[in-house]
């Protein structure tokens, strides 16, 4: 079975600098997507960024990258110029099955709490 | 606007009794899901449904119940046999099977959430 490991409850960052998430996963697949997502206190879940196992090239999405090391099995999400508004729990994501036609769900770590101070 | 809805925002639920959660989508998503998420943990898989009538159980289903008879939504039943229902319950659904691209079919897009409470 697959499993999602973040190894950090939680994190800070000061306003305006760079804070790195961690995330590990362990899988026999060789397709497959990861993603990250946010969650602020509205408890809405909100996707902030996927990464496709096959591409080399780690994913951006504005102010948030990832560093997508497959032979690690290790997906880590960069925020740069944090702001206050980044203040959520993330949880980083794996689904196998990347032709979506066995139903396969997401599996879930535990999230890491991040707390951007002023 | 397109999106998932989920009724109620709050639900309490008394010893021995059955409750009902709603979530209905118009995103024309094939599948639907239904996560536990309980205090300062990740999410978990209850049940997910590919297809109208069709549906399999996640890695938690003991004590819950779906049903699928419209596209558009995906009913939890949380029974007296679940013994520690308090949670916040999400429910997601997206693109599967021949619909939608690759990626499309891989994004869940989600609920704002019920957070059910025993009294």
């Amino acid at each position: 079975a697959q499993t999602v490991t973040q190894s950090q409850p939680e994190m800070s960052v000061q306003e305006a600098e760079t804070v790195t998430l961690s995330c590990t996963y362990d899988t026999s697949e060789s397709d497959y997507y990861l993603f990250w997502y946010k969650q602020p206190p509205s408890r809405q879940m909100i996707l902030v960024i996927r990464q496709e196992a096959y591409k080399q090239q780690n994913a951006t999405e504005n102010r948030f990258s990832v560093n997508f090391q497959k032979a690690a099995k290790s997906f880590s999400l960069k925020i740069s110029d944090s702001q206050l508004g980044d203040a959520a729990m993330y949880f980083c994501a794996y689904r196998r099955d990347p032709l979506g036609n066995a139903g396969n769900m997401l599996t879930f770590g535990g999230g890491t709490r991040l707390m951007v101070k002023p | 606007d397109g999106g998932i809805t989920q009724s109620p925002k709050y639900l309490f639920r008394k010893e021995g009794q059955n409750v009902t959660l709603s979530c209905e989508q118009n995103l024309n998503h094939d599948a639907m899901y239904w996560y536990r998420q309980d205090p300062g943990q990740g999410l978990r898989l209850i049940y997910y449904s590919q297809i109208v009538n069709d549906f399999q159980k996640g890695d938690i289903a003991e004590g819950y119940s779906v049903s699928r008879e419209k596209k558009e939504s995906f009913p939890l039943t949380v029974t007296s046999a679940q013994k520690n229902p308090t949670a916040f319950y999400l429910c997601a659904s997206s693109f599967s099977g021949t619909s939608g691209s690759r990626l499309a079919k891989n994004i869940q897009y989600f609920g704002a959430g019920t957070r059910l409470s025993v009294l």
